[in-house]
């Protein structure tokens, strides 16, 4: 099974440039989030969809574009890169139908991202 | 905006020795959920408790959400080497959604 699955796994940037981290979910999930982790200050969230076609923001979306066109695909756009960006983000989904609230959140393996 | 505090950030131990992480919010949760992390990789849901004063026990770990639903506990006894990770908690908000906040995290480190 391939779950939820994310490239690159590692990228190195330069201040001004864009780049877009894939994530894709083969589980018909509706829900699908991006989170940064950074040492001491857990995951925050990005930006998170509900389902193809919506979107909202998290608690720190500044700099960050999203689209959800399918299901299946949930990318994140940088849109021209800043050193406090660099962090590792992480792509999860989880199933809304039939109890949103205790659903397990699956994440994928992480892309490592390094803002010069 | 819903935070959650964990405590302690750090924990190094012997095997064999107990310990418990600590996850305190102001607000209000309707369910609670604790994740371990291992390098490389993503998080892994180990539980989740839904109801005030639920207690779920794992094997070792026992979990336990508060009676006002806004702290929860982890309990680990005769900690192993193979506990060694980061613990993260997060709560899920009153939507159906259920976008989770998380804490800072706990890094776990059992020696032998």
């Amino acid at each position: 099974n391939a779950g939820v699955t994310q490239t690159p796994k590692f990228q190195v940037l330069k201040t001004g440039q864009s780049m877009t981290l894939q994530c894709a979910q083969d589980m018909n999930h509706e829900y699908m989030s991006w989170y940064r982790q950074d040492p001491g200050m857990g995951l925050r969230l990005i930006h998170y969809s509900v389902g193809a076609g919506i979107t909202d923001q998290g608690e720190v979306p500044n700099g960050y574009n999203v689209s959800r066109s399918t299901t299946e695909d949930f990318p994140l756009r940088l849109l021209s890169a800043a050193p406090s960006q660099t962090s590792v983000y992480f792509c999860a989904s989880k199933m809304t139908s039939g109890g949103g609230n205790t659903g397990e959140l699956f994440f994928g393996e992480g892309s490592r991202l390094t803002v010069l | 905006t819903q935070l959650l505090e964990q405590s302690p950030q750090f924990l190094s131990i012997q095997e064999g020795e107990n310990l418990t992480v600590y996850c305190n919010s102001s607000s209000v949760f309707s369910s609670l959920q604790w994740y371990r992390q291992e390098p490389g990789e993503g998080p892994v849901l180990l539980v989740t408790v839904v109801t005030g004063g639920e207690v779920k026990k794992l094997k070792r770990l026992t979990f336990q959400f508060g009676d006002a639903r806004k702290d929860s506990s982890l309990h680990i006894t005769a900690a192993q080497t193979g506990d060694t990770g980061l613990y993260l908690c997060a709560g899920a908000g009153g939507t159906s959604y259920g976008k989770l906040t998380f804490g800072q995290g706990t890094i776990l480190t059992v020696h032998p």
